[in-house]
């Protein structure tokens, strides 16, 4: 069974500052997604960025980019120019490229909520 | 822009009742989710449909049930809730296919005396 993993419960960056949130995974697979979301406190869950695993270049959606590594299963998020509308409860998830239906549930880490200081 | 609703976004029952959590979706998703959410936990996956009258169990379905009669539709059902059923529980939706994003509801935070 895959498991994701993310060590850091809590982040806090100073505003426009930039800050790395770590995810590692484990799994058997070769072929799967990964996800970063993003639950604002009281807001619904949205996705920030999404990774192939088949693809070797680093996801980036504006400020927010991604570490990819797919030998060591690591995957961390990088934000940029960190504002106060990114302090939020931030999940990494995988999701396997089986098209069984149970595979397409995704595996979400723990969660590290992020502060950002004014 | 896709919306997933859930009927609460509060519920406090007691021990005992059966609970009934709802989620529609608007966008014709074949595939719907419940998780839960817990502290240090993160999101696990209750249960999950791919299709009308269709669904896998997931994770942690002990003490849950689902229904999902329309499309657009999934229900989540505590047939006897336990105070150790208490916790945010988050509905999702996606097109079918791995490669699709899935949309998720605003959560029902259940409490249970």
């Amino acid at each position: 069974a895959q498991t994701v993993t993310q060590s850091q419960p809590e982040m806090s960056v100073q505003e426009a500052e930039t800050v790395t949130l770590s995810c590692t995974y484990d799994t058997s697979e070769s072929d799967y997604y990964l996800f970063w979301y993003k639950q604002p406190p009281s807001r619904q869950m949205i996705l920030v960025i999404r990774q192939e695993a088949y693809k070797q270049q680093n996801a980036t959606e504006n400020r927010f980019s991604v570490n990819f590594q797919k030998a060591a299963k690591s995957f961390s998020l990088k934000i940029s120019d960190s504002q106060l509308g990114d302090a939020a409860m931030y999940f990494c998830a995988y999701r396997s490229a089986s098209r069984r239906g149970g595979a397409q549930k995704l595996v979400f880490g723990q969660g590290t909520r992020l502060t950002i200081n004014p | 822009d896709v919306k997933v609703t859930q009927s609460s976004r509060y519920l406090v029952k007691r021990t005992g009742e059966k609970v009934f959590l709802e989620c529609v979706q608007d966008m014709d998703h074949e595939n719907m989710f419940w998780y839960r959410q817990d502290p240090g936990l993160g999101l696990r996956l209750i249960y999950f449909s791919y299709d009308v009258k269709m669904k896998e169990k997931g994770d942690i379905p002990e003490g849950y049930s689902v229904s999902r009669e329309k499309k657009e539709r999934f229900s989540l059902i505590l047939e006897s809730a336990s105070t150790n059923q208490t916790s945010m529980y988050l509905c999702a939706s996606s097109l079918g296919g791995t490669v699709y994003e899935q949309y998720f509801g605003p959560g029902t935070r259940l409490t249970v005396t």
